[in-house]
């Protein structure tokens, strides 16, 4: 069945460090691809999207491009903050339905 | 911008009772989604709603579980006989079309004693 996998966390970085968090999947068909931001306390909120191969979601600083032929949709990010610190999920979902099936979840702190 | 609404925040029950989970999607969506996260674990789907009717449900979803959008506005999942282990977030999304993401709600901390 499709999945989800992650790098294992947590990933402590400090500011202004570059990240990276990898994330690869596998599915039948062509999914669409997305990263969730979980802060402390709060929900799920996206954080980014891609749609189709060599789309590129963007929002605050963060990356992620849709590489079919290694299917990977790894976040990165240039410059991290204190305030990135939180758990970051990879997800896809598929036509059928449009479930969302999750990675794991990394775990980034920030350190100032 | 609108939101997805969850409530309660936090639920505590004796195992055994019955408990509901109540979500206001975001008003114009179709689709409907429940999940759950045991703490420390993956985010799980449970169920999603279109039309009016269940259109999947996981492995997880048993009798035990049931959801309903009684007046077009709320929807909700209900546990019919808690156990210990369904003691999780539950989390609340809806969607306006394939073309959209998933919104979510805060999440229901549902404890299970």
């Amino acid at each position: 069945g499709d999945s989800v996998t992650q790098m294992e966390g947590p990933v402590t970085l400090s500011e202004e460090a570059f990240l990276t968090i990898n994330c690869t999947y596998t599915a039948t068909g062509y999914p669409s691809l997305f990263w969730y931001v979980q802060y402390p306390g709060e929900g799920l909120q996206l954080l980014l999207k891609a749609t189709k191969a060599d789309d590129k979601g963007s929002n605050k600083g963060f990356e992620a491009t849709y590489r079919k032929e290694t299917t990977s949709f790894h976040l990165e990010k240039g410059s991290v903050q204190v305030s990135d610190s939180a758990v970051y999920f990879c997800a896809l979902s598929t036509d059928s339905n449009y479930q969302l099936i999750w990675g794991a979840g990394t775990k980034l702190i920030i350190k100032p | 911008e609108p939101e997805v609404t969850q409530t309660p925040s936090h639920q505590v029950t004796q195992m055994g009772q019955e408990v509901i989970l109540r979500c206001v999607p975001i008003s114009n969506h179709l689709y409907f989604y429940w999940y759950r996260q045991i703490l420390g674990q993956k985010v799980e789907f449970l169920v999603s709603f279109y039309n009016n009717e269940i259109s999947e449900k996981s492995e997880i979803f048993d009798d035990q579980f049931s959801v309903e959008r009684p007046d077009g506005s709320n929807f909700t999942l209900k546990i019919r006989s808690t156990k210990l282990e369904d003691s999780a977030m539950y989390f609340c999304a809806s969607m306006g079309d394939g073309y959209q993401p998933q919104h979510f709600g805060d999440g229901t901390r549902l404890s299970i004693l």
